[in-house]
């Protein structure tokens, strides 16, 4: 079964602090995601990765930052952890080719991030 | 741009019954893939089916099956003889066929409450 692990289930930081979010896959997927999930929203891309050292902004990479130095750990990095950072993160992995799971992305179960 | 809509924020069915969730986008591709995901109270999302666009047969997985209609763009799930596990919040994704990255676009998302 592919496992992919975030760091903290729940955290709670304070405005200003630097916040790091960690991701683990398994699975040795070439690609991996954050996104941010709000009430209302759905699921928002912030960064994804489809190569060690590579990335490309999604849709609300402001604020954020990545880190990708190994394959398998994709790192979401708030350098200024502001109240309206307060959200779910979720971590995500694929495979780029792989027959038996098409274009599945596998995901983790979430931080809930509280920014005070 | 491509975007996904799900107007239904909440839905109620009784056990046992069926119930469909609607979801419909907008996109100039002509190919590309389509996913109902299912998050269930406090854990993780997973997928729950996918549909090939240039697949004219409507994709099945057990008690769930979808209605994919191209030329209207609508992509709905139904969930036959629900079961008390089936509450979760659903979302309907979209992602283009071409290129590697596998980036999904998300809805906003269903509540689905299945009642004993």
């Amino acid at each position: 079964d592919v496992k992919v692990t975030q760091s903290s289930r729940y955290l709670v930081k304070r405005t200003g602090e630097k916040v790091f979010l960690e991701c683990v896959q398994d699975m040795d997927h070439e690609n991996m995601f954050w996104y941010r999930q709000d009430p209302g929203l759905g699921l928002r891309l912030i960064y994804f990765s489809y190569d060690v050292k590579m990335k490309e902004k999604g849709d609300i990479p402001e604020g954020y930052s990545v880190s990708r130095e190994k394959k398998e750990r994709f790192s979401l990095i708030l350098e200024s952890a502001s109240t309206n950072q307060t959200s779910m993160y979720l971590c995500a992995s694929s495979p780029t080719r792989d027959s038996r799971a098409p274009n599945e992305q596998f995901f983790g179960p979430g931080t809930r991030l509280t920014v005070l | 741009a491509q975007t996904v809509t799900q107007s239904q924020p909440e839905m109620s069915v009784q056990e046992a019954e069926t119930v469909t969730l609607s979801c419909t986008y907008d996109t100039s591709e002509s190919n590309y893939y389509l996913f109902w995901y299912k998050q269930p109270p406090s854990r993780q999302m997973i997928l729950v089916i996918r549909q090939e666009a240039y697949k004219q047969q409507n994709a099945t997985e057990n008690r769930f099956s979808v209605n994919f209609q191209k030329a209207a763009k609508s992509f709905s799930l139904k969930i036959s003889d629900s079961q008390l596990g089936d509450t979760a919040m659903y979302f309907c994704a979209f992602m283009k066929h071409a290129g590697a990255t596998n980036k999904l676009i998300f809805g906003t998302g269903t509540l689905l409450a299945v009642q004993p």
